[in-house]
C-alpha cells in the first residue's frame, strides 16, 4: 500500500519561529489533508490540498503532486500550535477511498 | 467546517463485556464513515470503511466479529467492542465524508478495559 512519511518526527521551535514541515507519498493521490491534533485528541481539519497552494492566517500548505510531496508552513509560531501535525493521503481501498496518515510531527512551541 | 460527534467520549468497562460507541455527522449527510484506532504516541490506524447501507469493509488483521460496525443511516455509524479484553484499550477516531470529498473526525473516544 501507499507509504507516508513525514518529517521532522519531532520539533522544538521558540514563540515567534517559522517552521516547515514535510509530507512525502509514495504514489500518487487524488487528495491530501493536513491535520493538527490537540492535546485532548481532536483532529482539527487545517488543510484539503491536492495540489497548488493555500493559506489561512498564519499557516499555508503546498502540494507538488507530480514530486509527491506537500509542505506546512507554520509563521510566528505560537504556544497554542504546540500538538501533533499530521498528513494524510487518500489512498484506495477495498471499499473505495480512505484517508492514510503519516507518523506526524510533534511540534512544541515555547514561550 | 462540519461537525462530527462521538459519544461516549470515555468509557470503562470491565474484560468480556461489550461496549457501544456511538458516531453522528451532525450537518452534513456522511455516504462514508470511517473508524480508526489510535495508541498513544502513535499515528491513526484505519480499521474499517462503511459505505451507509452497505456491510462494513474491514482493514487486514482488524477482527471483524470483534468490532462490529453499523451505519444504518446517512448521519450515524456505530461501533461495538465485543467480549472486551485489556488490549482492546485505546483511543477510537471516527471520521466521516460527503462522497470523495474532505473527510471530518469525531473527537474520539478513549476506552479502558479493566
Amino acid at each position: 500500500g501507499i507509504q507516508v512519511e513525514q518529517s521532522p518526527p519531532d520539533l522544538i521551535l521558540q514563540e515567534g519561529a517559522n517552521s516547515t514541515l514535510r509530507c512525502n507519498f509514495s504514489d500518487s493521490v487524488n487528495n491530501l489533508q493536513w491535520f493538527h491534533q490537540n492535546p485532548w485528541g481532536q483532529l482539527i481539519n487545517l488543510f484539503y490540498i491536492p495540489s497548488g497552494t493555500k493559506q489561512n492566517g498564519r499557516l499555508s500548505a503546498t502540494t507538488v503532486a507530480t514530486e509527491r510531496y506537500s509542505l506546512l508552513y507554520i509563521s510566528s509560531s505560537q504556544t497554542t500550535d504546540s500538538g501533533v501535525y499530521f498528513c494524510a493521503v487518500v489512498a484506495a481501498n477495498q471499499a473505495g477511498t480512505a484517508l492514510i496518515f503519516g507518523k506526524g510531527t510533534t511540534l512544541s512551541v515555547s514561550s | 467546517g462540519a461537525v462530527v460527534s462521538q459519544h461516549p467520549s470515555w468509557v470503562i468497562c470491565k474484560s468480556g463485556t461489550s461496549v457501544k460507541i456511538e458516531c453522528r455527522s451532525l450537518d452534513f449527510q456522511a455516504t462514508t464513515m470511517f473508524w480508526y484506532r489510535q495508541f498513544p504516541k502513535q499515528s491513526l490506524m484505519l480499521m474499517a470503511t462503511s459505505n451507509e447501507g452497505s456491510k462494513a469493509t474491514y482493514e487486514q488483521g482488524v477482527e471483524k466479529d470483534k468490532f462490529l460496525i453499523n451505519h444504518a443511516s446517512l448521519t450515524l455509524s456505530t461501533l461495538t467492542v465485543t467480549s472486551a479484553h485489556p488490549e482492546d484499550s485505546s483511543f477510537y477516531i471516527c471520521s466521516a465524508r460527503w462522497g470523495e470529498g474532505e473527510q471530518y473526525f469525531g473527537p474520539g473516544t478513549r476506552l479502558t478495559v479493566t
